[in-house]
Formats: structure tokens, sequence, C-alpha cells
């Protein structure tokens, strides 16, 4: 079983369209995260949840709306798609302890023509 | 703010060869420090880890110390193999609530020739 899974992992769209990204973990962690890697391979976190309450929000435009049902889901969601958004979105899970290791699913790779 | 610097890729090297990459890092409190390597088209995975000054983490052939003094986790690798041929990340972990994100690297790509 995938640790955590995302979806879609493939994602061509046009610009302006909105689009989802979903993520699962079932590892029973309480802390959640999105970061994206930019065409350079940086890796920038986004937001945080833990148990369901956004903890982080760096600057990230407010197209970006993440939301966590619960514990072990946390999806993104993207209003009017820029050429910018153009990357890959990885979602993470930790259990809340210092040290604990951030696990990371396989990544979304998002284009937007 | 946080932060962690890595020696700029690319790397090559010949299968067999010794492995350095440097990493260094600033952080406020005691951080965890981490390697993740992420092969070509895949997601990240955790290579190794230390959460304390003269930690050595290893996996794979693969160790780094916590140094706390120079504020430094350099990986290594004795022999390295065409299967090591990655993008690796430096990470840190700050702050005792442990739900702190990690501070990534910009990464060094290491390409390992037969």
């Amino acid at each position: 079983d995938t640790a955590v899974s995302q979806t879609p992992k493939y994602l061509v769209t046009q610009m302006g369209n909105d689009k989802s990204i979903k993520c699962e973990q079932n590892l029973g962690h309480d802390t959640m995260y999105w970061y994206k890697q930019d065409s350079k391979k940086f890796l920038k976190i986004m937001f945080s949840y833990n148990n369901k309450e956004l903890i982080i929000n760096e600057t990230v435009p407010n197209r970006f709306s993440p939301k966590s049902p619960d514990k072990a889901h946390l999806n993104l969601h993207i209003n009017s798609l820029e050429l910018g958004d153009s990357a890959v979105y990885f979602c993470a899970s930790s259990q809340m302890g210092r040290g604990n290791t951030i696990y990371f699913g396989e990544g979304s790779w998002l284009t937007v023509v | 703010g946080d932060s962690v610097t890595q020696m700029e890729g690319p790397v090559t090297l010949s299968e067999e060869a010794f492995l350095t990459i440097n990493c260094t890092y600033t952080a406020t409190g005691y951080p965890s420090l981490f390697w993740y390597v992420q092969y070509p088209g895949e997601g990240l995975q955790l290579l190794l880890k230390a959460t304390k000054a003269d930690d050595k983490g290893s996996n794979k052939g693969f160790e780094a110390t916590y140094r706390k003094e120079t504020t430094s986790f350099h990986l290594e690798k004795g022999s390295v193999q065409v299967s090591d041929s990655a993008v690796y990340f430096c990470a840190l972990s700050d702050g005792n609530s442990g739900n702190t994100p990690l501070v990534f690297g910009k990464g060094t790509r290491l390409s390992v020739i037969a």
C-alpha cells in the first residue's frame, strides 16, 4: 500500500482552468503538507495542516486553496491556472514530534499550456 | 530564517568513486537534519537523518554526521554505483513542535557513469 498517494500524477490543462490535486495518507499521521518543486528542482513549502487546521500558509497566491476534510486527506485546488503554475506538486505527511520523518507522495506533474 | 546551502551540481563521477556532497545550514533553534533522494521521474525518499549533534545517519552505504560546530551535514559514500544517479537534497526541520516543515537546499544532481 502506498503511504502517501496523490492523484492525478500527470495533468495538462489550459490557462484559466480550475483544477484539483488530491492527497491521502494511510500512515495515521496528524500533519500534512503541500510542497511545490519548480523547473530547477527547488522545493518550497506551500501549506501545512495539523489535525485539519491550517498552521502554515506561505506566500502563495490566493488562487491556491487547500482543503483538509479529515486528518488523512489534504487536497489542493487551484483557480484560474497560469503558465507559471507549471511545476511538480508534492504532498507529504508526518507525525508531530521532533525529528520525525516527513514522507512524500510521488508528485503531481502539472503543465499549464 | 532557516536555510540550507548545498554544493551546486551537477556532479559526475565514475563508478566506484568516492562521493561527498557538502551541506551547511543556518537555523535559529536546534534542528533535525535530513538527506532526501529523488530518482528520475519519482518523488522524494528519505535517505538518512540525524536529530542531534554528533549523530551519524546511514543507509545504503551513504553516511552523514551532524556537526554542530561547523553547522554541516555532508553526505558521503565510499563507492558509488550507476544506480545512485539522482538528485540529492539536504534539509532541516527546526523547532521542537515536530510539525515544522522541511527547509530544503537546492539539490545536487549526481550522475554516475560506468
